[in-house]
């Protein structure tokens, strides 16, 4: 079965400072697909940003950007310049694709971030 | 373009009621789901529809039932709650292959007494 671990369940970084959440994940699967989500105090899941596993470069997203490590099942996210708007939980999440079509992701426990002014 | 709503915001039930949650999406997706978000335990997959008129149990489906009553929308019933049930929902879409990401409601808080 999948699973997603995030070993940091809580992580405060300096205003302006860069951060990097961890999180991996178990799979036999070689394409899938993985996801950070951002959880304001709003409640309001927002994506952040997306890898696909066949993709061997990193992607990013203005400030954010991820360590794709396939082999070593590693998807670490890390936020440059941290924002007092970054203060949020974080989940980390996996795709898996069916052969009937379907789709389950598998979320992580989350990281509670924490942008200190 | 509203994307993803929920209905109700929060409620309060008492143990063994009963009560729908309602989840709309107006972006034509095929794919939508229900999640329960818990402390310390990320979101889990209650049940999920791969397409208007099917539906599929997920990771924690007890004390739960669902209806695809059409392409845009999804309900999550509990018949009889628990205070085991009380909890953070959310409802989600996704449209076909080609295009993976899962789009978020804003959630229902349930407080079952």
């Amino acid at each position: 079965a999948q699973t997603v671990t995030q070993s940091q369940p809580e992580m405060s970084v300096q205003e302006a400072e860069t951060v990097t959440l961890s999180c991996t994940y178990d799979t036999s699967e070689s394409n899938y697909y993985l996801f950070w989500y951002k959880q304001p105090p709003s409640r309001q899941m927002i994506l952040v940003i997306r890898q696909e596993a066949y993709k061997q470069q990193n992607a990013t997203e203005n400030r954010f950007s991820v360590n794709f490590q396939k082999a070593a099942k590693s998807f670490s996210l890390k936020i440059s310049d941290s924002q007092l708007g970054d203060t949020a939980m974080y989940f980390c999440a996996f795709m898996k694709t069916f052969t009937s079509g379907t789709y389950k992701y598998i979320f992580g426990t989350g990281t509670r971030l924490k942008v200190l002014a | 373009n509203a994307g993803v709503t929920q209905t109700p915001k929060f409620q309060v039930l008492k143990t063994g009621q009963s009560m729908t949650l309602q989840c709309a999406q107006d972006m034509n997706h095929n794919s939508m789901y229900w999640y329960r978000q818990d402390p310390g335990m990320g979101l889990r997959l209650i049940y999920y529809s791969a397409s208007e008129g099917t539906t599929d149990k997920g990771e924690v489906p007890n004390g739960y039932n669902v209806s695809r009553l059409n392409k845009r929308e999804f309900s999550l019933r509990l018949e009889s709650a628990a205070p085991s049930q009380t909890s953070v929902y959310f409802c989600a879409s996704k449209r076909d292959r080609g295009q993976e990401t899962q789009y978020f409601g804003p959630g229902t808080r349930l407080l079952v007494l």
